[in-house]
This record gives structure tokens, sequence and C-alpha cells, in this order.
């Protein structure tokens, strides 16, 4: 099956640190990237997302990169905030069996005061 | 707006027993998925309904049914429920069809199966 490999599984940064997770996929014709955050006892929730045409998003404090050829996306958080402490989830769309996202297996990351 | 809406929130099963989970939007999105979440393993597909009238299977339908009973609510069935369910469920919706589009999730069911 499709490989969808999230790093790290832990993350603890300081207030005010950046904070990157990367996530490396196997399908080469993925074309959708979103980043899922989910807070403790809910549901994840779309943080940010990007389409294979463009190589970097941002949203205020976070970015996504995309490498195709390396097939990797990344997550960065700047100036982290304590309510940035979440699990975070890559979700690539996976071509092959039918198009579906694919979780990665998620980052707890902490944000220390 | 509630988003997706899920009940219960909690529910404890004894193994064999059977239960629906609900599952409820009012962001008139077309598509409509159920997921599990267990540690370390992300979450996973279980079912999903591309548009009101059809459903197909994820990555983990065995043990499940599902019911697209109309254009807002999709339910999750456990004819014989075994402790390998023991999970939490989520249920979510998108506004096209495919996956190319932002899901929007639940908070959840937690069941547990003893």
């Amino acid at each position: 099956g499709e490989n969808v490999e999230q790093h790290p599984s832990t993350l603890s940064v300081q207030e005010g640190d950046s904070a990157v997770i990367k996530c490396t996929y196997s399908d080469s014709a993925s074309n959708y990237f979103p980043w899922y955050k989910q807070e403790l006892g809910k549901g994840p929730q779309l943080i940010i997302d990007i389409r294979s045409n463009v190589g970097e998003k941002k949203d205020q404090r976070i970015a996504v990169t995309l490498n195709k050829t390396a097939k990797h996306f990344s997550l960065h958080i700047t100036e982290t905030q304590p309510e940035d402490s979440a699990v975070y989830f890559c979700a690539p769309l996976i071509t092959g069996g039918g198009n579906k996202l694919t979780f990665g297996t998620g980052t707890q990351l902490k944000v220390e005061l | 707006n509630a988003g997706v809406t899920q009940t219960p929130k909690f529910q404890v099963l004894k193994t064999g027993q059977s239960m629906t989970l609900q599952c409820a939007q009012d962001m008139n999105h077309n598509s409509m998925y159920w997921y599990r979440q267990d540690p370390g393993m992300g979450l996973r597909l279980i079912y999903y309904s591309a548009s009101e009238g059809t459903t197909d299977k994820g990555e983990v339908p065995n043990g499940y049914n599902v019911s697209r009973l109309n254009k807002r609510e999709f339910s999750l069935r456990l004819e014989s429920a075994a402790p390998s369910q023991t999970s939490v469920y989520f249920c979510a919706s998108s506004d096209r069809g495919g996956y190319n589009s932002p899901l929007h999730f639940g908070n959840g069911t937690r069941l547990t199966v003893t």
C-alpha cells in the first residue's frame, strides 16, 4: 500500500520558537497536501493545505512547503504559543486504489512556557 | 451552525452487542465519511459516501455497515461488537465529492467494547 510517514512523533519547543513537522509520502501522483490539528477531545481541524502547482503557502504563523521531487511536505509554525499544543496530522491525497486522504500517525507538539 | 454532530459521545458495549453511531451535518455537504482513530495509527477510513444514495468501503470496513439516510445524515452500525472495535470514531463531511477538499470533523464517539 501507499506509505505516509510523519516525523517527529513528539516535539517539544519553547514558546516563541519555531516548530517543523515533516511528512513523507510515496505516491508520485499525489496532488493535494493538507495538515490537520487535533486538540484534546476534539476532531481534527484543517489548518492549511497546498496543491501540487505551488511550492509554498503561508497563513500568518503557519506555512506549508512542498517538495514534489523528494515527495515530502512540511508544516512550519513560527512564534509558537501554548495554544499551538496539539496533535498534528498530515494527510496527503493518495491516488492508488481510489483517491483518498491517507493520514500520518501524528505529531504531538508541546509548547512550553 | 453546529457543523458535524455525532451522537453518542461515549458508549460501552459488551462483546456481541449492536449499536448505531449517528452523524449529521448542517453545511449542505455532498460527501460524508466515517473514520476510526487508534493510538499510534492516525485515522483510518471505514466507509464513505461521495453523494446521497452512494456508499463505498474504505480501508477498514469489516464489521461495520453504513447508511446514508439523506444528505444530512450518515450512520455507522456495528452489528456484533468485538473488543478490536474499541476506538474513537469520527464522522466527517466535505463539500465536493472526492478527497481533495477540506474535511470537517465531528468531535467523535469514544467506544469501548468489553
